[in-house]
């Protein structure tokens, strides 16, 4: 069965500073990584998705996200945060192959502080 | 532009009452889901439906009733409410079943058991 980490519960960056957000993954096959946002009171958001090729994908809102088959991670990154980022963040697993749903990751939470 | 739209946004309700939750999408997708989102558990899949008159479950489907009679509705059911139910639920839609599509979200129900 596939499923995912995020091993930080919590994370707080201050406005201006790089971010990178921790998604490790387990999958028999060729995974497919998706990473949503949770702005408060809001739903689930898509910010990017692997599928195959290029393993640097971009997002929305200037996030990109690395593919490491060897270390099995997906994690996600942006240069510099924004006071508008802070949310929260689920990486989610889905199948290359069947009719696999998406399995989701516990989530961090990311705080900005001035 | 309405996506996934979910009814009621907030519910109290006492142990043992039942109600539905609604949710309608205007994407003409075939998939939907719900899931609940508890603190720190990521979110969970409860049913999905692969289409009109097509339903199964996920991971945690007791306590819960689906139905779809129309491309556009999936209703939650609960009919007898229990404290472990007090969650955040969520529905969402998209076009292919398998985890290589984007999902979209609704904004969630807020549901509290007392």
């Amino acid at each position: 069965a596939q499923s995912v980490t995020q091993p930080d519960i919590h994370i707080t960056v201050s406005e201006g500073a790089s971010l990178e957000l921790r998604c490790n993954y387990s999958y028999g096959a060729t995974p497919y990584l998706f990473w949503y946002v949770q702005s408060p009171g809001q739903g689930l958001q898509l910010l990017l998705k692997y599928f195959s090729g290029d393993t640097l994908v971009q997002g929305i809102k200037g996030f990109e996200a690395e593919f490491k088959r060897s270390q099995s991670s997906f994690n996600l990154r942006k240069p510099s945060v924004h006071w508008s980022d802070a949310a929260e963040y689920f990486c989610a697993v889905g199948a290359a192959l069947g009719n696999e749903k998406l399995t989701f990751g516990t989530g961090t939470r990311l705080t900005i502080i001035p | 532009n309405a996506g996934v739209t979910q009814t009621p946004k907030f519910r109290i309700l006492k142990i043992g009452q039942s109600m539905t939750l609604q949710c309608t999408q205007d994407m003409n997708h075939n998939y939907m889901y719900w899931y609940r989102q508890d603190p720190g558990m990521g979110l969970k899949l409860i049913y999905y439906s692969v289409g009109a008159g097509i339903t199964d479950k996920g991971e945690v489907p007791n306590g819960y009733n689906v139905s779809r009679s129309t491309t556009e509705d999936f209703p939650l059911r609960l009919e007898l409410a229990a404290p472990s139910q007090t969650s955040v639920y969520f529905c969402a839609s998209s076009y292919g079943l398998t985890g290589d599509t984007e999902a979209f979200f609704g904004q969630g129900t807020r549901l509290t058991v007392v």
